[in-house]
């Protein structure tokens, strides 16, 4: 059973501090990562998407992935009320299907 | 452009009925993905198409569910005999190629079978 696994939170921090969320899989020929964002009551919304080790930045989102040590990571400088939300991690294998992790709730507190 | 659409967004359904959800993926995207989403939980795969062929539906919960894509573009799930268990959102996600690339999802349909 192919697994990814989150913290499920909540995670708080006060607003302008860095979030940081952390993901784990167990798949080895993991080759594509993802961070979804999903509000309440809304359906999941892409993120940021990460295929080779090291770091890949886009805005204030930083993605992290070390492939070694079998984690992705995301990062979030500057957090905004507006980020409270579930974030969900997908590692999947090539031509295997999307796995999710549970998600962490993000709260981040004005 | 336009994203992908779901339909209807909620459904109320007595058990034992019939259900269909339709989902209008992304115009261009070749593969299109169902999963099931129980409240605290992550999505779930259930299964998925490239163009019209049915390659995985190894998540389907039983043989009760059933989905098709007729002509590579609009795809149906439907739930025969719906249970009170069957009640969670059903998203659907179109991706442009195959696996592992980005998937986008619709609304989602909330089903509530009472």
């Amino acid at each position: 059973q192919k697994e990814v696994e989150q913290n499920s939170g909540p995670l708080s921090v006060p607003e302008g501090a860095i979030a940081s969320l952390n993901c784990t899989y167990s798949d080895r020929g993991s080759q594509s990562f993802f961070w979804y964002r999903q509000y309440s009551g809304k359906s999941p919304e892409l993120i940021m998407s990460i295929y080779s080790n090291g770091d890949k930045e886009d805005g204030r989102f930083t993605a992290q992935l070390n492939k070694a040590s079998q984690y992705v990571s995301l990062l979030i400088r500057d957090s905004q009320p507006s980020d409270s939300a579930t974030y969900l991690c997908a590692a999947p294998s090539l031509g295997q299907n999307f796995v999710f992790g549970p998600g962490t709730r993000l709260s981040v507190l004005p | 452009g336009a994203g992908v659409s779901q339909s209807p967004r909620y459904k109320v359904a007595k058990r034992g009925q019939d259900v269909a959800l339709r989902c209008d993926p992304i115009s261009g995207h070749v593969s299109l993905f169902w999963y099931q989403q129980a409240l605290g939980q992550g999505p779930e795969f259930l299964t998925y198409f490239q163009n019209e062929a049915q390659l995985d539906k190894s998540g389907l919960p039983s043989d009760r569910f059933f989905a098709e894509r007729p002509e590579g573009s609009v795809s149906t799930l439907k739930i025969q005999r719906t249970q009170q268990e069957d009640s969670a959102v059903y998203l659907c996600a179109s991706s442009l190629e195959g696996l592992p690339y980005e998937q986008y999802f619709g609304p989602g349909t909330r089903l509530t079978v009472t």
